[in-house]
């Protein structure tokens, strides 16, 4: 199993540009997630999903949005770029609520 | 609503010194337990998890962790350190069956251990 897999790795925004980080997983989990993660901050959760076709806002949804069509595929879409959303984004998965997540290796983004 | 408090922002300890990260949560009913650690350039893992029984748990490298009740803690230790543990460790808990709730993280502890 390659577990979470996200693409890209890094990527470099201009203001206002939009961009989509790309999410997926092989292990059957239901329940997806999407975090950003801020120096000094922890994790904070922007939006998860229950299943294909659900998902709901986490505590930071502002400025983003979620699909969930399929099963493996959980992409989080940024609109318009703003500093504030200079970040590390972590997608997760879990097979139940409450069970432990797995983790991608995460998305360096930086908007300037 | 939930929150999870970490004690300890920064820890530096040279190799074979003993560790312990504290860690409260505030939420009077059932919760699950985990320490996640990321190591530089990583993504987390998980270190160890605590849902029932035996509240001494033990995880992966030598770590193990309390969970006390009564003081709503689920402390990390590990009694000798290794250069290699240099990483930041988050606690995390979510409430116990009940759908929608979502796993709350601590700020993190940067651990250094130097040789």
């Amino acid at each position: 199993n390659a577990g979470v897999t996200q693409t890209p790795k890094f990527r470099i925004l201009k203001i206002g540009q939009s961009m989509t980080l790309q999410c997926t997983q092989d292990m059957n989990h239901n329940y997806m997630y999407w975090y950003r993660q801020d120096p000094g901050m922890g994790l904070k959760l922007i939006y998860y999903s229950v299943g294909a076709g659900i998902t709901d806002k986490g505590e930071v949804p502002n400025g983003y949005n979620v699909s969930r069509s399929t099963t493996e595929d959980f992409p989080l879409r940024l609109e318009l770029a703003a500093p504030s959303q200079t970040s590390v984004y972590f997608c997760a998965s879990s097979k139940h609520q409450g069970l432990e997540q797995y983790f991608g290796p995460g998305t360096r983004l930086t908007v300037t | 609503a939930q929150s999870v408090s970490q004690h300890n922002h920064h820890v530096i300890l040279s190799e074979a010194a003993s560790l312990e990260l504290g860690c409260n949560y505030s939420y009077g009913g059932t919760v699950n337990l985990f320490w996640y650690v990321q190591y530089p350039g990583q993504h987390l893992q998980l270190l160890l998890k605590y849902f029932s029984g035996d509240p001494l748990v033990k995880g992966i490298k030598g770590f193990e962790a309390e969970f006390i009740k009564s003081k709503f803690s689920f402390n990390l230790r590990k009694p000798s350190v290794q250069w290699s543990d240099t990483a930041e460790d988050f606690c995390a808990v979510i409430t116990a069956n009940q759908a929608g709730t979502a796993l709350i993280f601590g700020k993190g502890t940067t651990l250094s251990v130097s040789s």
